[in-house]
């Protein structure tokens, strides 16, 4: 196991639902993350928390709103979501942010939206 | 500026043969180069990783080529294995952003008994 546990691991939600998605982390580590990874595409870095604090957003809808209570857990709270939000969602953990290195990630949550 | 492009898109070997993935990038501030490995229902996790000011590095089976010149780097997989099943995504990063990766679009690597 990475140290980095997402749950729940499947998620099936119609469009005017709300959900959330959980992400812990065992590692220590001060630096958490969302990825978005959909089929034949690049991962795409979502929200980026550094101590809590987030750092980066990258013009991600705000149907996703995400919450970091503190360093070991994150949340990714869902409403309204859209059919082409259908994808795996990671959650990925590092030291820093700010250096270049390894990042630790969750199994993912398999998301449909219908 | 910030993509890195990835290819083939899947790749099928024989055992025993030889995996080669490709990736190329146009910000030339790049200079942290890591390969992810991701195995169905799990999420990617670092494989081998190289900087500009080597060439080559190479860990057990894995070896990454590195061209500075012509921006672009590769991913050998030496007596590939169906344990080497997996889809693999090279990725990049600079200084300035630290862990943030750009990613490539992934290959599906099949390795046939």
């Amino acid at each position: 196991e990475t140290g980095v546990t997402q749950t729940p691991r499947h998620l099936v939600m119609g469009m005017t639902n709300k959900k959330s998605l959980k992400c812990e982390q065992h590692l220590g580590h001060n630096a958490m993350y969302w990825y978005k990874q959909s089929a034949k595409k690049p991962l795409e870095l979502m929200f980026v928390y550094n101590f809590k604090e987030q750092t980066e957003n990258n013009s991600v809808p705000s149907r996703f709103s995400p919450e970091c209570p503190n360093s070991s857990h994150l949340f990714l709270h869902l409403h309204t979501l859209q059919p082409e939000d259908s994808a795996l969602y990671l959650c990925a953990s590092s030291p820093d942010p700010l250096r270049r290195e390894k990042l630790f990630f969750g199994s993912g949550t398999q998301l449909s939206v219908l | 500026q910030q993509q890195v492009k990835q290819s083939p898109q899947s790749l099928i070997v024989q055992k025993g043969g030889i995996s080669i993935i490709n990736c190329a990038y146009e910000n030339t501030a790049f200079d942290y180069f890591p390969w992810y490995q991701q195995f169905p229902g799990k999420g990617p996790a670092l494989l081998i990783a190289i900087r500009p000011d080597v060439s080559e590095k190479k860990e057990g089976r894995f070896t990454i080529s590195f061209n500075k010149s012509a921006k672009q780097f590769s991913l050998h997989i030496m007596d590939s294995q169906p344990g080497d099943s997996a889809t693999y995504f090279c990725a990049a990063t600079q200084e300035t952003s630290g862990s943030r990766l750009t990613f490539g679009e992934g290959t599906q690597l099949t390795v046939n008994p």
